[in-house]
């Protein structure tokens, strides 16, 4: 099953203008990770954010994790071209007992030159 | 170093035969997940290694799955009496230790036919 609920599905600006895009996810995590995937590829690690921390930041990412509304936003700055693809959030569920990464349907971001 | 490597990265076979999809993980990751993602929707769940032994083995959807590690780096995982339901992307991945951010191959695309 699908934890995570990416917003918006689909995403289209200009090179230059910031992306953002949320997720929404619903039992108690111990960490969230947000992932990237261009067409016909794997999924890449792009950030992982604990569930003790509220911002973090890497180069022209930020991502904010808010526990009490179970939801976080990824935010990709100046963007480019290149950044185009879809982004996924995924988490892990502290009660499952095993490490089981759960991920939502995914934001399709496209970054028009 | 090289990646997760997955072959074949198409595989077409019709309904009712056996098919068996092959993961090289990254060398010395310990932890090994497959997931299996439908056009459109996020990566699923299906089973997670640690060493030579399935962790939890809780997504696959029934017995006709299968996987192995056997000797705690290649999995093979395995599928019997295919149905058309089961087209998708098989998607490996790979960490160094639990709760590591996910190496993702390039998946196999599976189209039974």
């Amino acid at each position: 099953s699908q934890q995570g609920e990416e917003d918006p599905q689909a995403l289209s600006i200009q090179e230059g203008e910031n992306a953002t895009m949320n997720c929404s996810y619903k039992t108690s995590i111990n960490n969230l990770q947000w992932y990237r995937q261009n067409s016909g590829r794997g999924l890449v690690h792009l950030i992982l954010i604990r569930s003790n921390e509220r911002e973090k930041h890497s180069g022209r990412l930020r991502v904010t994790l808010d526990t009490s509304k179970k939801s976080s936003s990824l935010l990709i700055t100046a963007s480019r071209a290149a950044d185009t693809a879809s982004y996924f959030c995924a988490t892990d569920d502290s009660g499952a007992g095993s490490y089981q990464l759960t991920f939502g349907k995914g934001t399709k971001l496209s970054v028009i030159p | 170093g090289a990646g997760v490597s997955q072959t074949p990265s198409n595989k077409v076979t019709e309904k009712g035969k056996y098919v068996e999809l092959r993961c090289d993980p990254i060398s010395g990751h310990t932890a090994l997940y497959w997931y299996r993602q439908s056009l459109g929707q996020g990566p699923e769940f299906l089973i997670y290694f640690q060493g030579t032994g399935a962790a939890d083995d809780s997504g696959l959807p029934n017995d006709r799955f299968f996987a192995v590690r056997p000797e705690g780096s290649v999995s093979t995982l395995k599928i019997q009496r295919t149905e058309r339901g089961d087209s998708a992307v098989y998607l490996c991945a790979s960490s160094l230790t639990d709760y590591s951010p996910l190496h993702f191959g390039n998946g196999t695309r599976l189209t039974v036919t």
